[in-house]
């Protein structure tokens, strides 16, 4: 059974820092992995999806990488701004079906 | 991607009384998930959405205490029975799309006195 594991729980950082969180998943047969923002009493907002035959997927700051060989993935955040303060979740799933969850790393940037 | 809705997006509800919660998505989906996130935890499957027959639910959920419906490719019921302080949690309803990217809907915010 798939299981997910996020590193740090928590972070704390001064703005304008680049950071990474780390997601690392057993099932190297996944076939997608996404990152998710989730910010305090609200739902999920899709940050960035990489398919199995990607390595990886940029949006505007934000970069995640997939290695399914040693079952990494890393969520890479430059500039850091204090509007990054949220909980990221990291979720793989194969093919089609529901995605498992990592606990998150809650994030903080301090202005 | 795709727009969901949830109904109500929070409640208070006495010990033993029941609520259903509504998900409503702008375009036909084929999967359909009901996830719980109790208060500081991640995200747990309930049960896959099927459309026109019986939710496949995850161990530890069973039908009784978690009915789901779904009559069509856009819509889909969680109702959450006998409640218990124990069930005070988020609700979220989540639709995958043919790539397989998962979308979320706002949540329901449920509490039990």
């Amino acid at each position: 059974k798939q299981e997910v594991t996020q590193i740090p729980a928590a972070l704390s950082v001064p703005e304008g820092e680049n950071l990474v969180l780390n997601c690392s998943f057993t099932d190297s047969a996944i076939y997608n992995l996404q990152w998710f923002r989730q910010d305090p009493g609200k739902g999920l907002t899709s940050l960035l999806l990489i398919q199995s035959s990607q390595r990886e997927q940029t949006s505007g700051r934000l970069n995640a990488s997939l290695d399914k060989s040693s079952g990494r993935s890393t969520l890479y955040i430059a500039a850091s701004q204090p509007g990054d303060s949220a909980t990221y979740l990291c979720a793989g799933a194969r093919g089609n079906t529901p995605l498992v969850f990592g606990k998150g790393t809650r994030l903080s940037v301090i202005a | 991607s795709a727009v969901i809705s949830q109904k109500p997006s929070r409640d208070i509800c006495q010990r033993g009384t029941s609520l259903t919660i509504q998900c409503q998505v702008d375009s036909q989906v084929t999967m359909m998930f009901w996830y719980r996130q109790q208060p500081g935890q991640s995200l747990t499957l309930i049960a896959t959405a099927n459309q026109g027959s019986e939710a496949t639910y995850e161990s530890g959920f069973v039908i009784d205490k978690f009915p789901i419906s779904r009559p069509n490719l856009t819509f889909s019921t969680l109702t959450v029975s006998n409640m218990s302080p124990e069930d005070s949690s988020i609700y979220l309803c989540s639709v995958g799309t043919g790539i397989y990217e998962q979308y979320f809907g706002p949540g329901t915010r449920l509490t039990v006195t």
